[in-house]
């Protein structure tokens, strides 16, 4: 019984052209993350929704936005990859944050 | 940064030896945890061991943890070649920002 879902699992889009990855969740948990995690380095946080309330990292680039248009869905748009956006995004939820966190199987983001 | 380190960054042991890793952080912290992924896909939350407590157990899984030193220690005990993967620390910090600060990772081989 999958409880965090990533679509699509694999993803390759052109350099410069906008793409959107999807994650929905099952556990009804107020909060959803979303990570970009590149090989052999540690998941690095995005940006994170408590309910509807944005939370960005300082670091996360203007090319990254997201969506949460309710409790079940978020979505992940870069407006404009890069050939350094490649890499693996995570998404995960937590039922009130900084507990216990639940990550989907992950897409795999590859720009050519 | 407020990145933890975990040592060692890899680790291969023979199948039915125990293996340790360590995770040290910088900040004061509510709980502390440790997941495991396997190659290619999410994260999968092994144990959470809060600040209060020394030490846990879960299974092969035995956490502890030190605050004065800030550091814990992953064993896992009699392992097996499905343990094989990367082990990641994550720390929830006391002020509370519902975000988890990964460590580096440790990639564990079990050798048949």
């Amino acid at each position: 019984d999958a409880m965090v879902i990533q679509n699509p699992r694999y993803q390759v889009t052109q350099f410069g052209k906008p793409v959107t990855l999807s994650c929905s969740q099952t556990l009804n948990h107020n909060v959803m993350y979303w990570y970009q995690q590149k090989s052999s380095q540690a998941p690095k946080l995005l940006f994170h929704y408590y309910d509807k309330d944005f939370n960005n990292e300082a670091d996360t680039p203007d090319n990254f936005q997201s969506r949460r248009p309710n409790t079940s869905f978020c979505f992940l748009d870069i407006r404009s990859p890069g050939l350094g956006d490649a890499a693996m995004y995570l998404c995960a939820t937590s039922r009130y944050g900084g507990e216990e966190q639940y990550f989907g199987p992950g897409t795999r983001l590859t720009v050519t | 940064s407020q990145q933890g380190e975990e040592d060692p960054q890899a680790l291969s042991i023979q199948e039915g030896e125990n293996a340790t890793m360590n995770c040290s952080y910088k900040t004061s912290i509510n709980n502390l945890q440790w997941y495991r992924q396997n190659s290619g896909r999410g994260l999968v939350h092994l144990i959470l061991i809060r600040s209060n407590e020394r030490e846990k157990h879960s299974g092969r899984l035995r956490v502890t943890l030190d605050t004065s030193k800030k550091s814990s220690s992953l064993l896992i005990t009699a392992s097996r070649a499905a343990d094989t993967a990367s082990y990641f620390c994550a720390t929830e910090p006391n002020f509370g920002n519902e975000k988890l600060t990964f460590g580096t990772g440790t990639r564990l081989t079990i050798i048949p």
